[in-house]
């Protein structure tokens, strides 16, 4: 199994700022993903973090918004740009292994914007 | 496209109750599908997984059977415990890569 880690726990924010959060892999993954937990919801994919090439957002989240990085196999940040208490939310890192059925999740970084 | 319905919780139950939690899905092709449980506080654990028809997963006493022909995946436990009190996802995943979520159903244990 793989162990995630991600920084921050936690954080508050001011409208208007943007926050990075790091993840952190202890193996090399092929696949990397971003998810978005709104309070009381499920979790819906935000992109797929491609390493050495830019990420695959879905349907509603744009580059401008949430612009991400992964410059290695075991490492990706995201930021969450001029937030607004929308964006509020449990931001998730989940990583898959190549041909790997299972998806890990990391612990979560909780983001209370004001 | 893909989709996962989960039953409506929150789901109250004393300890030693038996437990179901339905879930359904919408898919093309021939998914993979998942219970994921997240504990109080904590980030989302893999409790099981089915990746073809009439296989069945199981986990801490948990268990579900991929159903193909109902479509289904419910998730069991003949005797929950306090410990158990989480929310529960069931989820899918088909060729395409992608990772599908219900909306999670909470569950409560009383003892």
């Amino acid at each position: 199994s793989a162990v995630i880690s991600q920084k921050p726990s936690r954080d508050i924010c001011q409208r208007g700022t943007s926050l990075t959060i790091q993840c952190q892999v202890d193996s090399q993954v092929t696949m990397m993903f971003w998810y978005r937990q709104q309070p009381g919801q499920s979790l819906t994919l935000i992109a797929t973090a491609n390493q050495g090439s830019e990420a695959t957002y879905e349907s509603g989240f744009v580059i401008d918004k949430f612009p991400i990085s992964r410059p290695n196999l075991t490492f990706s940040t995201l930021t969450v740009s001029n937030m607004s208490p929308e964006d509020s939310s449990i931001y998730l890192c989940s990583v898959r292994g190549t041909g790997g059925e299972t998806q890990y999740f990391g612990p979560g970084t909780r983001l209370l914007v004001l | 496209g893909d989709s996962v319905t989960q039953m409506e919780g929150p789901v109250t139950l004393s300890e030693e109750a038996c437990l179901t939690i339905n879930c359904t899905y919408t898919a093309t092709g021939y998914p993979s599908l998942f219970w994921y449980v997240q504990y109080p506080g904590e980030g989302l654990q893999l409790l099981l997984k089915a990746t073809k028809a009439d296989d069945k997963g199981s986990n801490k006493g948990f268990e579900a059977t991929y159903r193909k022909e109902t479509t289904s995946f419910h998730l069991e436990k003949g005797s929950v415990q306090v410990s158990d009190s989480a929310v529960y996802f069931c989820a899918l995943r088909t060729s395409y890569g992608k990772l599908t979520f219900g909306q999670g159903t909470i569950l409560t244990v009383h003892p």
